[in-house]
């Protein structure tokens, strides 16, 4: 069964706020993904990465950073968070790029 | 761009009756075509992709035919049971941002009563 994981589950903070959400996979998946959900837009697509030390940019990619440091560790950096970044933010993995994708539970996050 | 778009949720609906949740793309390339369900408290899970025009996919009662031709892919079910209740996401991946991302409609929430 193919596993992602997230953490934290839950994060609250300030505007101006440092965060770093982390994901884990153990498929041995080469592509990973990081959305954010917002109701009444679905699920948009931040960055992804076909490997480790790769970054690809997604459709709403402003004011995140990524980085993708081994095939199974992807993590999403909020360097100066803002209100309307809180979000519930899932990982996810495909083996190939066109494959289906598999999706780790989500971090909610509320920056005050 | 391409897009999905879907039916307007929240749709209620009471146990033994039929669904059917709208998907109507735009792209200018040959998709993929996914459904993908999210239940509470859940990442979203693959219901079923299906690659190549005019064919179904199916699982768990649920089915939806690629329709090329009217850019469709309507989910069906016959007969919905309270444990259907999650949120239903209709997507696409095509060549067309040069690169095989996953589009996503909106997402459609399903209430079954019992």
């Amino acid at each position: 069964e193919a596993a992602v994981t997230q953490s934290p589950r839950n994060k609250v903070t300030v505007t101006g706020g440092n965060v770093t959400l982390s994901c884990r996979q153990t498929n041995s998946h080469n592509y990973m993904y990081w959305y954010r959900q917002d109701t009444g837009h679905g699920l948009r697509l931040i960055h992804y990465s076909y490997g480790a030390g790769n970054l690809q940019i997604g459709d709403v990619p402003d004011g995140y950073k990524a980085t993708r440091t081994t095939q199974e560790d992807f993590f999403l950096l909020l360097e100066l968070a803002s209100p309307s970044q809180t979000s519930l933010y899932f990982c996810a993995s495909s083996l190939r790029d066109r494959y289906e994708q598999y999706f780790g539970p989500g971090t909610r996050l509320t920056v005050l | 761009g391409d897009s999905v778009t879907q039916t307007e949720g929240p749709v209620t609906l009471s146990e033994g009756t039929s669904l059917t949740v709208n998907c109507s793309y735009e792209t200018k390339q040959y998709p993929t075509l996914f459904w993908y369900v999210q239940y509470p408290g859940e990442g979203p899970q693959l219901l079923f992709k299906v690659p190549k025009a005019n064919e179904k996919g199916s699982s768990r009662g649920f089915e939806a035919t690629y329709n090329k031709e009217a850019t469709s892919f309507h989910l069906q079910k016959a007969s919905v049971q309270e444990s259907d209740s999650a949120v239903y996401y209709c997507a696409l991946s095509d060549l067309s941002s040069g690169s095989w991302q996953l589009i996503f409609g909106s997402g459609t929430q399903l209430t079954v009563m019992p």
